[in-house]
């Protein structure tokens, strides 16, 4: 069965002090790996696509990696504006995503 | 990148009654979009995928004659919550691919916030 799983469930930081979300991924044939952030209220943002282990994109703050078994998402020196539920989702051969339950990240100033 | 809105974003109505929410592409033509419902602090479920021009494709456990779906143009999709109780109360969302780009990325509206009273 297709699963995805992130950890840490949540997280709180000190401004500045950099550190990394997992997204685990068990797909039978992966076609996309995805990033999302998402507010309170508000609809997920895009933030990267990966397609195959050992790509790497990058924004601003924000670097994700991929593995064939996991994603990390890596956040340097984070700042209180990137508190947010961060989501990761894969697409295991169809348009459809599974998504994973989210990381909330709560960056304290 | 792509931008999709929906309307309205917070809806209260009373049990029993129908609720219609309007999820629209805005700069691109989505020839499929999804519907999405999300509990406080849990992930995103995928409730159906609508096609623009034939019927939509539910998950299971989803009921058909309970959420109607219809994709009548191109950039238009409807979620009806038919005969709506407490139950159904939740944030509701639709996300669209750009069917002109070679990527996979689904672009997400802003969700409606159903309070079924």
């Amino acid at each position: 069965e297709d699963q995805v799983t992130q950890s840490p469930e949540a997280l709180r930081l000190q401004e500045g002090e950099s550190s990394s979300l997992n997204c685990s991924y068990t797909v039978s044939g992966l076609r996309g790996l995805f990033w999302y952030r998402q507010d309170p209220g508000k609809g997920p943002e895009f933030l990267f696509t990966l397609y195959s282990a050992g790509e790497e994109k990058e924004k601003e703050r924000l670097k994700a990696t991929l593995t064939k078994k996991e994603s990390f998402l890596h956040i340097t020196a984070p700042k209180p504006e990137d508190s947010a539920t961060y989501l990761c989702a894969v697409r295991p051969g169809t348009y459809k995503y599974i998504f994973g339950t989210g990381t909330r990240l709560k960056v304290l100033a | 990148g792509a931008v999709v809105s929906q309307h309205p974003s917070r809806v209260i109505c009373k049990s029993g009654t129908s609720v219609k929410i309007e999820c629209r592409s805005l700069d691109f033509q989505a020839t499929t979009m999804f519907w999405y419902r999300q509990f406080p602090k849990q992930s995103l479920m995928l409730m159906a995928t609508s096609n623009e021009g034939s019927k939509a494709t539910y998950e299971q456990g989803v009921e058909k004659d309970k959420f109607l779906i219809n994709h009548a143009s191109l950039t238009l999709s409807t979620l009806t919550v038919t005969s709506a109780h407490p139950e159904d109360s939740s944030f509701y969302i639709c996300s669209a691919r750009d069917p002109g780009t070679e990527s996979y990325e689904q672009y997400f509206g802003p969700g409606t916030r159903l309070t079924v009273t």
